[in-house]
């Protein structure tokens, strides 16, 4: 399946490195979404981006810093990240933000960050 | 309280059994309500959405009960694909794109 794709698949960085995380959705949506994944506990909304707008930025440290390009493309850029970061970053998009109706989100296979 | 609840499990049932699984929801207002499977290691996908008069997809019954703020999700003839963990999601409180995820429930399906 190739409708979100996710690179790196696997990503092991120091505290002070700066690396990036990218997203691609091949199914024309209009909304993407960041999400974290630690072991043991559900996933957690990051951000939310509407046609390329920023609309949700839930208490997210500044350590990491999304950005949208076009409607296709979702990055993450990660720096001077704290060994509790390392979890399972997931990407997933939807037709739009759903207003009064359902809002099926589709998920990447995800980024799986260690940081040591 | 836990905004989305569900039993960990793990229910280990053997092949072609029918198995059940319960999640609760905090918000009256929710919507939209959804079972995602996520095998080991893997992404969260979408196994159906859940609609007020219940709906099925093959060996899949989900049932959505508002008075109670409950959600099922019924399985049918168990195959051991099936083994996997499965994750309640309602939307959240103040907007319909801000889903929350239960923690998920385990199943593991033996031959």
């Amino acid at each position: 399946e190739t409708g979100v794709t996710q690179t790196p698949r696997h990503l092991v960085m120091g505290m002070t490195n700066k690396k990036s995380l990218k997203c691609e959705q091949h199914l024309g949506h209009n909304a993407m979404y960041w999400y974290k994944q630690s072991a043991k506990k559900p996933l957690e909304l990051m951000f939310v981006y509407s046609l390329e707008e920023r609309v949700e930025n839930n208490s997210v440290p500044s350590r990491f810093s999304p950005e949208c390009p076009n409607s296709s493309h979702l990055f993450l850029h990660l720096h001077t990240l704290q060994p509790e970061d390392s979890a399972l970053y997931l990407c997933a998009s939807s037709q739009d933000l759903g207003g009064q109706t359902h809002n099926e989100q589709f998920f990447g296979p995800g980024t799986r960050l260690t940081v040591l | 309280r836990k905004e989305v609840e569900q039993d960990p499990g793990p229910f280990n049932v053997p092949e072609g059994a029918t198995v059940a699984f319960n999640c609760t929801y905090s918000n009256s207002a929710s919507q939209s309500f959804f079972w995602y499977r996520q095998d080991c290691r893997k992404e969260p996908k979408l196994l159906m959405s859940v609609y007020s008069s219940g709906n099925e997809d093959g060996r899949f019954t989900a049932q959505l009960n508002r008075a109670s703020q409950y959600i099922s999700l019924l399985i049918r003839d168990s195959k051991l694909s099936d083994s996997a963990t499965y994750l309640c999601v309602v939307n959240g409180m103040d907007s319909s794109y801000k889903l929350i995820f239960g923690s998920g429930t385990r199943l593991l399906v033996r031959p």
